[in-house]
């Protein structure tokens, strides 16, 4: 049974900084590896999508990187801002269940 | 659709009523996820659709809860005899196949009083 752990469960940063979400996975069979944004009262957001043959994806100031092997993806975000505050989740897919295991998300505060 | 519509966005039912959520997908995926996100905590999986079957039932909590699809669109989620633990925000997600890129509805938010 695939297990998706974050951490930190919170972060708290100034604004300008460069700072890195974690992710891991125990089963490393996956197919590929998504990551979404979710801010208060709302649904999930779709940021990066990483395929299992990948090592990373990028969309403009988010990088997110994928070591199989490992069982770890990083979300990098360059240079925060305040409107980046938000809980940040990762999504590992695996085809045999045909379904994404979450992780509890990382929530970003990031301070003016 | 533009996107994943979730209806209603919010209901508040009595304990012990029936109630009936709403997912559209986004027109021509045939993979529908529905999920339940208590507050403040993660999201746990309930089902999941391939076209208008269910492979993967392991995540309804109880017989209390069921899910349709008709055909490769809409997906009602029933909670009969709703209890006080059932307050969640129920998300429902599309993707073109199970294995792409998920899109999420804005959820809708269930309180039982």
């Amino acid at each position: 049974k695939q297990e998706v752990t974050q951490i930190p469960a919170a972060l708290s940063v100034p604004e300008g900084e460069n700072l890195v979400l974690n992710c891991s996975f125990t089963d490393s069979a996956i197919y590929n590896l998504q990551w979404f944004r979710q801010d208060p009262g709302k649904g999930l957001t779709s940021l990066l999508l990483i395929q299992s043959s990948q090592r990373e994806q990028t969309s403009g100031r988010l990088n997110a990187s994928l070591d199989k092997s490992s069982g770890r993806s990083t979300l990098y975000i360059a240079a925060s801002q305040p409107g980046d505050s938000a809980t940040y989740l990762c999504a590992a897919y695996n085809t045999n269940a045909g379904k994404s295991t979450f992780g509890d998300g990382t929530t970003l505060t990031v301070k003016p | 659709g533009a996107g994943v519509s979730q209806s209603p966005s919010n209901k508040v039912t009595e304990k012990g009523k029936d109630v009936e959520l709403r997912c559209d997908p986004i027109s021509g995926h045939t993979a529908l996820y529905w999920y339940r996100q208590r507050l403040g905590q993660g999201l746990e999986f309930l089902i999941y659709f391939q076209g208008n079957s269910a492979p993967d039932k392991s995540g309804l909590p109880s017989d209390r809860f069921s899910a349709e699809r008709t055909g490769e669109s809409v997906s009602t989620l029933t909670i009969q005899r709703t209890q006080q633990e059932d307050s969640a925000v129920y998300l429902c997600a599309s993707s073109w196949q199970g294995y792409t890129e998920a899109f999420f509805g804005q959820g809708t938010r269930l309180t039982v009083v």
